[in-house]
């Protein structure tokens, strides 16, 4: 069965800084995607950024992007120029597109907090 | 945004009480979820949908039945709560076009059984 694991319970950034959110996971299937959503706390769950496991270059989505490394099940996301609005909890999740229905595996959480 | 809501977004209960939540979606996508949100434990699967009358079980389905009558709705039924379901619930369809194998979620629900 896959595992995603997220050891950083809780992150600190000063604003205008960069943080990294480490997230590994555990599977033994080469197709897969791997998401990264954030939960602020309104509790809405919101898409931040997907990358696709055969694709080797790695996904960004403004300030936002991973670095994906297939080999060491490594999938971390690195929040550049961070703002006051980027706290929230953010959770890694996997994706196999064969199992039940392709449900999303998530991981604990990290806890972002950002300091003005 | 995927057009997904979640009603009731609160609600309060007792134990052995039936309780059904309703998910709601205007996007006609075929594929439908509940999940619950505990703390250190993320998000897990309830129950998923593949069609009009197509369920099949999560990883965490006991206690938990299911209904999709109609392609946009996906009912959540309770059919006697205890307090070990008090959790938030959200609901998540995927998305159409390039993004079918992302999920969107729903604003969430936030059940308490006392």
């Amino acid at each position: 069965a896959q595992t995603v694991t997220q050891s950083q319970p809780e992150m600190s950034v000063q604003e205008a800084e960069t943080v990294t959110l480490s997230c590994t996971y555990d599977t033994s299937e080469s197709d897969y995607y791997l998401f990264w959503y954030k939960q602020p706390p309104s509790r809405q769950m919101i898409l931040v950024i997907r990358q696709e496991a055969y694709k080797q270059q790695n996904a960004t989505e403004n300030r936002f992007s991973v670095n994906f490394q297939k080999a060491a099940k490594s999938f971390s996301l690195k929040i550049s120029d961070s703002q006051l609005g980027d706290a929230a909890m953010y959770f890694c999740a996997y994706r196999s597109p064969y199992n039940q229905g392709g449900k999303l595996i998530f991981g604990q959480g990290t806890e972002l907090s950002v300091k003005p | 945004d995927a057009g997904i809501t979640q009603s009731p977004r609160h609600k309060v209960t007792e134990t052995g009480t039936p309780v059904t939540l309703r998910c709601h979606q205007t996007e006609n996508h075929r594929y439908m979820y509940w999940y619950r949100q505990d703390p250190g434990h993320g998000l897990r699967l309830i129950h998923y949908s593949y069609g009009v009358k197509d369920t099949d079980k999560g990883e965490v389905s006991d206690g938990y039945s299911v209904s999709r009558s109609k392609t946009e709705d996906f009912l959540l039924t309770l059919e006697s709560a205890t307090s070990s379901q008090t959790s938030v619930y959200f609901c998540a369809i995927n998305g159409g076009g390039l993004n079918t194998d992302t999920q969107y979620f729903g604003p969430g629900t936030r059940l308490t059984v006392l």
